[in-house]
């Protein structure tokens, strides 16, 4: 069985300044870990995903995450926030197969000018 | 780009009255899911399909919901009788049953029962 906890429902962070979105998991196998961002009255659209391979992953919009085994995290980060990066952020987690994603609640961004 | 298209974006009706939603996977997509996201539960896997199968709906309560794909272009998700707390955001999903492949989410269809 998998799950995922996001640490802080809201996070409010100055433009141009460092975001960070902590996202731990948990998984009883090998997990695909996702980041997706929703933005007022739209789907989810996927930000990044770490599947096998190389443990730091980029997406799209400057976003980039890290997957640590040892931590049970995939933290997502970007250097400099930007106006645009206000948004709800889900991370997401599945088995083998990357098929059936457990969410987990979400984190608002606000961004202060 | 390749959309999942979802209509309708808003339906209001009143309480005991059918509600259809539809949803279009991008073509090509063989694996389809249904999920309603409210403030309360957040994102929650209602059903999903896979080659036009129902794989799992231990999401739905079986009493009123009922999900369908009666072709390979089309799913649909119906609730009757709706009640009051139905009211949600639902959302359609659509992915390739290869390894990797992330799911792509339509806009929803915002729902309220009165």
């Amino acid at each position: 069985a998998q799950s995922v906890t996001q640490l802080g429902s809201h996070v409010s962070v100055s433009e141009g300044a460092l975001v960070l979105l902590r996202c731990n998991y948990s998984s009883s196998v090998p997990p695909y870990l996702f980041w997706y961002v929703q933005y007022p009255n739209q789907g989810l659209q996927l930000l990044l995903k770490y599947t096998t391979g190389a443990t730091l992953v980029k997406g799209i919009n400057g976003f980039e995450a890290e997957f640590k085994k040892s931590e049970t995290s995939f933290h997502l980060t970007k250097p400099s926030a930007h106006m645009s990066d206000a948004a709800e952020y889900f991370c997401a987690v599945s088995g083998s197969g990357a098929q059936k994603l457990v969410f987990g609640q979400g984190t608002r961004l606000t961004i202060n000018p | 780009d390749a959309r999942v298209t979802q209509t309708p974006r808003h339906k209001v009706t009143e309480m005991g009255q059918e509600v259809t939603m539809r949803c279009q996977p991008i073509l090509g997509h063989n694996t389809v899911f249904w999920y309603r996201q409210t403030m309360m539960q957040g994102l929650e896997l209602l059903a999903y399909f896979r080659n036009r199968a129902p794989l799992d709906d231990s999401g739905m309560p079986k009493d009123r919901f009922s999900a369908e794909m009666p072709d390979a272009t089309l799913a649909t998700l119906k609730i009757q009788p709706s009640e009051p707390r139905d009211s949600a955001v639902y959302f359609c999903a659509s992915t390739l049953d290869r390894l990797n492949q992330p799911q792509h989410f339509g806009d929803g269809t915002r729902l309220s029962i009165l």
